[in-house]
């Protein structure tokens, strides 16, 4: 059974810094893994989905590596802005079509 | 942008009563899904739903929960007798099809927050 662990639960950096953001899966038969933001009492706006056969997907500020043998994913948030606040979540899917496993999220807080 | 909607927004019931959360997925999208998120906890899966018929479901999705698609454009989430542990946030995801292969990506809706009294 997949799990999904981010940590820390929470970050707090000023702004301007870079933010690293980990994931961690125990099953690395993973065939997908879909970063996630969520702002308070909102639903969840995809940020990157990064297939098993690749290692890392870009999308301006942003950029996410997998690394299916240690487990791990990373999201990099370049020049943090208070506007990046939020939670991130990632989900790890285990087949085409399959369900995501998520993890418990970081939140974020760029402070101005 | 196409984007998945819900309602409603928040819907508070007595235990005990039938609750239907509705869902209106992306245009075009083929598999639709239902998590939910109880306060403080992480998003879990209930079911995924593809082709009229249910395609995978969780040990939390049991007798009291039911999903439909009524028509071409809304999919339904059922809950027969709410409980109080049914309270959480409801998200509707939903996820298409391009040509022949199944993009992977899961676009979800903003939820409706359901509080069983």
């Amino acid at each position: 059974k997949q799990e999904v662990t981010q940590i820390p639960a929470a970050l707090s950096v000023p702004e301007g810094e870079n933010l690293v953001l980990n994931c961690s899966f125990t099953d690395s038969a993973i065939y997908n893994l879909q970063w996630f933001r969520q702002d308070p009492g909102k639903g969840l706006t995809s940020l990157l989905l990064i297939q098993s056969s690749q290692r890392e997907q870009t999308s301006g500020r942003l950029n996410a590596s997998l690394d299916k043998s240690s487990g791990r994913s990373t999201l990099y948030i370049a020049a943090s802005q208070p506007g990046d606040s939020a939670t991130y979540l990632c989900a790890g899917g285990k087949a085409a079509g399959n369900k995501l496993t998520f993890g418990g999220g970081t939140r974020v807080l760029v402070k101005p | 942008e196409p984007e998945v909607t819900q309602t409603p927004s928040h819907q508070v019931t007595q235990m005990g009563q039938e609750v239907i959360l509705r869902c209106v997925p992306i245009s075009n999208h083929l598999y639709f899904y239902w998590y939910r998120q109880i306060l403080g906890q992480k998003v879990e899966f209930l079911v995924s739903f593809y082709n009229n018929e249910i395609s995978e479901k969780s040990e939390i999705f049991d007798d009291q929960f039911s999903v439909e698609r009524p028509d071409g454009s809304n999919f339904t989430l059922k809950i027969r007798s709410t409980k109080l542990e049914d309270s959480a946030m409801y998200f509707c995801a939903s996820r298409e099809r391009l040509a022949g292969r199944l993009s992977d990506t899961q676009y979800f809706g903003p939820g409706t927050r359901l509080t069983v009294l």
